[in-house]
């Protein structure tokens, strides 16, 4: 099945600590995101890339960073300078440019950091 | 830098009532999407908005591009149960999308 798939669904950290979200494409999509939801709130963009080794940063991406050696994966490392990382993190991917088509999401991973 | 905004941030129905949401944005688009997220899921797609004065329909779902590009609504005619989620906009303005905060759509039934 072609798809997004991230993982963990959920992701229980010590505040402090490192952690990366995976995120994989079997969709042969050139652009990938990284957004992160807080309740009630809309997506807000942290990384984006629209072709592999290269990445932009978005509106948030203090305390994260990214990696996009594959075309098929891009993933999230949250880092111990975010203040605040207990969000919903979603990724997604589109063909071509970035957001010139519609843009598939993966499930997310719901990280809870305490 | 670019703001997107979308009221309401809430609307509650009576079922077979209906409902639209506003998107208006401070920028000129290039295109405007469409995505739906039920609760605990994950967004979906539901339309591109890219000419201006742009409708299109999808069953009880009317999209709109306003004339000047820097506006849309979507509306939904006589609501069902299954409507109920959150609907985002996401405007595309000097090569990055901005998403709108969303309005959740209750509908009792």
């Amino acid at each position: 099945d072609g798809g997004i798939t991230q993982s963990p669904k959920y992701l229980f950290r010590k505040e402090g600590q490192n952690v990366t979200l995976s995120c994989e494409q079997n969709l042969n999509h050139d652009a990938m995101y990284w957004y992160r939801q807080d309740p009630g709130q809309g997506l807000r963009l942290i990384y984006y890339s629209q072709i592999v080794n290269d990445f932009q940063k978005g509106d948030i991406a203090e305390g994260y960073s990214v990696s996009r050696e594959k075309k098929e994966s891009f993933p999230l490392t949250v880092t111990s300078a975010q203040k605040n990382p207990t969000a919903f993190y979603l990724c997604a991917s589109s063909y071509g440019q970035g957001w010139v088509t519609e843009a598939f999401f993966g499930q997310g991973t719901r990280l809870t950091v305490v | 830098g670019q703001q997107v905004m979308q009221i309401p941030q809430y609307q509650h129905v009576q079922e077979g009532e209906d409902f639209t949401t506003y998107c208006n944005s401070s920028t000129t688009l290039s295109n405007i999407q469409w995505y739906k997220q039920r609760p605990g899921g994950h967004p979906v797609f539901l339309i591109q908005l890219v000419k201006s004065g742009e409708v299109k329909k999808q069953k009880r779902l009317t999209f709109q591009f306003g004339e000047a590009k820097k506006n849309s609504s979507l509306h939904i005619t006589a609501t069902q149960t299954t409507d109920v989620g959150t609907y985002f906009c996401a405007g595309l303005n000097a090569g990055k999308s901005t998403f709108g905060d969303g309005t959740t759509l209750t509908v009792k039934p």
